[in-house]
């Protein structure tokens, strides 16, 4: 089955610490996305990629990192200096770099404790 | 920049009632995107709105298109219980999404 696969689906972190997430799509789609979500809000972005090796900032990058080193593989960094980063995760593809409709992993539900 | 806005972002209905929800967008934006939150879920694509006039169908729900208003509607039609979800409005904006802040439905027996 083709689909976006994210893991962990919980994770707890103790403040001060790096914390990755997994996304992996078998869609062969180009580019892919990372959004927060709040509780009772929509979605911001955060990364975004049209291809491998290549990624922009979205709206709200401050205290993440990304890589693109395969066409597959997206993954996430919430590092330290992400000040609040209690929140859900989705990621998303689409299929090439034009803006199309996206799909949506199942997400990561991030705590700070 | 491009601003979308929802409303209303909470509506409770009861079952067999219509409604429609409206999406507001401030700039010029090419297509438009409806997507369904369930409670603890990821979004689930309802529709994609290509151009100005048009209008797409799926079971209880429609959706259409102005952009010359800047305005797209969600309208359901004799609202059931499975409908109940967040409802979300996106834009496009260079080769980013913009999401409207959703809209909370609950339909009631």
């Amino acid at each position: 089955d083709g689909g976006i696969t994210q893991s962990p689906k919980y994770l707890f972190r103790k403040e001060g610490q790096n914390v990755t997430l997994s996304c992996e799509q078998n869609l062969n789609h180009d580019a892919m996305y990372w959004y927060r979500q709040d509780p009772g809000q929509g979605l911001r972005l955060i990364y975004y990629s049209q291809i491998v090796n290549d990624f922009q900032k979205g709206d709200i990058a401050e205290g993440y990192s990304v890589s693109r080193e395969k066409k597959e593989s997206f993954p996430l960094t919430v590092t330290s200096a992400q000040k609040n980063p209690t929140a859900f995760y989705l990621c998303a593809s689409s299929i090439d770099r034009e803006v199309d409709e996206q799909f949506f992993g199942p997400g990561t539900r991030l705590t700070v404790l | 920049e491009l601003k979308v806005e929802q409303n209303p972002l909470f509506l409770s209905m009861q079952e067999g009632k219509n409604y429609t929800i409206y999406c507001n967008y401030s700039t010029t934006s090419d297509r438009l995107y409806w997507y369904r939150q369930d409670p603890g879920k990821s979004l689930e694509s309802l529709f994609v709105l290509l151009s100005n006039g048009a209008v797409k169908q799926e079971g209880r729900l429609m959706a259409s298109l102005d952009t010359k208003a800047r305005l797209s509607t969600l309208h359901i039609t004799a609202a059931v219980h499975d409908l109940s979800a967040t409802y979300f409005c996106a834009g496009e904006y260079g080769n980013k999404l913009v999401f409207g802040a959703g809209t909370i439905l609950r339909v009631k027996s």
